[in-house]
């Protein structure tokens, strides 16, 4: 079984702080992306990584970026959070062709 | 870049009956269409692919239709049950799925009445 875990389910900050996101997967796979979903408008891709210190932007990539220094582990980095950027964040990993998620984070900025 | 459209938003069915959720894509060159499930407070989840060497796929009670040439595929529910109530996303990529993201629709939000 597919296990991708994220480093919590409920998370509360404040506007400006700086804010971690980790995604760690044991499956070996290279490819590994970081989506935000908000009612209506579906899952949006901020960023995803093929391979260790690699990373290419995705459709929303504003406002965050990202760490991938061992093949495990994915992090998002909000540098300096927003109100905007309350969300629900799921990480994804992709096996041959099937793309597997965590269960997601959801974040509140204040 | 690929762009998803997705509809219904919402869709109310009664139990037994059938529910169709209908896709675009906008980029020729995808071939690897998926769909997830999303139950509530849960991961989205893989229901069933398509490839666009096919024209349709069915696995039991769930059956997904795709047109390359008109640029469309659809997933379609049969005697559906209260448990198939979610959301449910399409999705769309290139290279077969394997080293590209997938570009997602908006969701269709299903609910199946007793």
């Amino acid at each position: 079984d597919v296990k991708v875990t994220q480093s919590s389910r409920y998370l509360v900050k404040r506007t400006g702080e700086k804010v971690f996101l980790e995604c760690v997967q044991d499956m070996d796979h290279e490819n590994m992306f970081w989506y935000r979903q908000d009612p209506g408008l579906g899952l949006r891709l901020i960023y995803f990584s093929y391979d260790v210190k690699m990373k290419e932007k995705g459709d929303i990539p504003e406002g965050y970026s990202v760490s991938r220094e061992k093949k495990e582990r994915f992090s998002l980095i909000l540098e300096s959070a927003s109100t905007n950027q309350t969300s629900m964040y799921l990480c994804a990993i992709q096996g041959q062709t099937t793309t597997y998620f965590g269960p997601g984070t959801r974040l509140t900025v204040t | 870049g690929e762009n998803v459209e997705q509809h219904p938003s919402t869709l109310s069915v009664q139990e037994g009956d059938s529910a169709v959720i209908k896709c675009t894509y906008s980029d020729s060159a995808s071939n690897y269409f998926p769909w997830y499930k999303q139950e509530l407070g849960k991961r989205p989840q893989l229901i069933i692919d398509i490839r666009s060497n096919v024209g349709e796929k069915k696995d039991q009670r769930i059956a997904v239709t795709l047109n390359k040439t008109a640029k469309h595929f659809s997933l379609h529910i049969t005697e559906t049950q209260p448990e198939d109530s979610a959301v449910y996303f399409c999705a769309a990529s290139t290279h077969g799925g394997s080293g590209y993201a997938l570009n997602f629709g908006k969701g269709t939000s299903l609910l199946v009445t007793p």
